[in-house]
């Protein structure tokens, strides 16, 4: 079975610019979930989705950031404009249903010089 | 506001013997618990969980206990093997009730495993 699928792998870039995170989650898996992990603030979710639909975007940390989530194999994480401080790597997660456990993808590190 | 502690950042065993990582929480509505284990460069894996009801869960080497009164959750894998050198990360569910479906992590605790 293939997990959860992240591109970019890395991606360094210029503050001000706008930066594009996908995700393709486990086909099957209903619950989408986007989190940031910090030295400082460790692991942390931004925003969940339900059958595509944002449930909770309480941890989006402003207004420039955006998730999407089209369909049901494919979301994004926008940031717009892009600041060093938003450097850190983003994991996407999904999950079968809410008593199943989350699956990770392998993260995207992100650098904003 | 730190909702779940894992207030050891880092932890040395030697290989063979217990390893044992401790996690502390705030809320006693929690009511579903996870370790995660974390290799350089790789997402979270799910290691482990328990939920409120119970108090011992085991697969293999690996054992979590919960302990509700105390709000402690505790993972202890033996023996212990190279391979378990990683971070893990303690993550909870709060309950329905409180219309979370959603983890919070812990900070985390480096094992390392010596020869």
């Amino acid at each position: 079975d293939a997990g959860v699928i992240q591109s970019p792998r890395h991606e360094v870039t210029e503050m001000g610019q706008e930066v594009t995170l996908r995700c393709k989650p486990i086909s099957g898996h209903n619950s989408l979930f986007w989190y940031r992990q910090t030295m400082m603030r460790g692991l942390e979710l931004l925003i969940y989705f339900n059958n595509n639909v944002p449930i909770d975007d309480s941890g989006m940390p402003e207004d420039r950031f955006s998730a999407k989530m089209p369909n049901a194999s494919f979301s994004t994480l926008k940031i717009q404009p892009s600041e060093p401080r938003d450097s850190a790597v983003y994991f996407c997660a999904s999950r079968r249903s809410p008593n199943q456990p989350q699956h990770f993808g392998d993260g995207t590190r992100l650098s904003i010089l | 506001d730190q909702q779940v502690k894992q207030n050891s950042p880092s932890l040395s065993v030697q290989e063979g013997r217990i390893s044992i990582l401790n996690c502390d929480y705030t809320n006693s509505m929690f009511d579903y618990f996870l370790w995660y284990k974390k290799y350089p460069a790789e997402g979270p894996t799910f290691l482990i969980s328990i939920s409120s009801i119970k108090d011992k869960n085991e697969d293999g080497r690996f054992t979590v206990f919960l302990n509700k009164s105390a709000k402690h959750l505790s993972l202890h894998i033996v023996p212990s093997q190279p391979g378990d050198s990683a971070v893990y990360f303690c993550a909870v569910k709060p309950g329905v009730i409180q219309g979370a479906q959603k983890l919070v992590f812990g900070q985390g605790t480096r094992l390392t495993i010596n020869p």
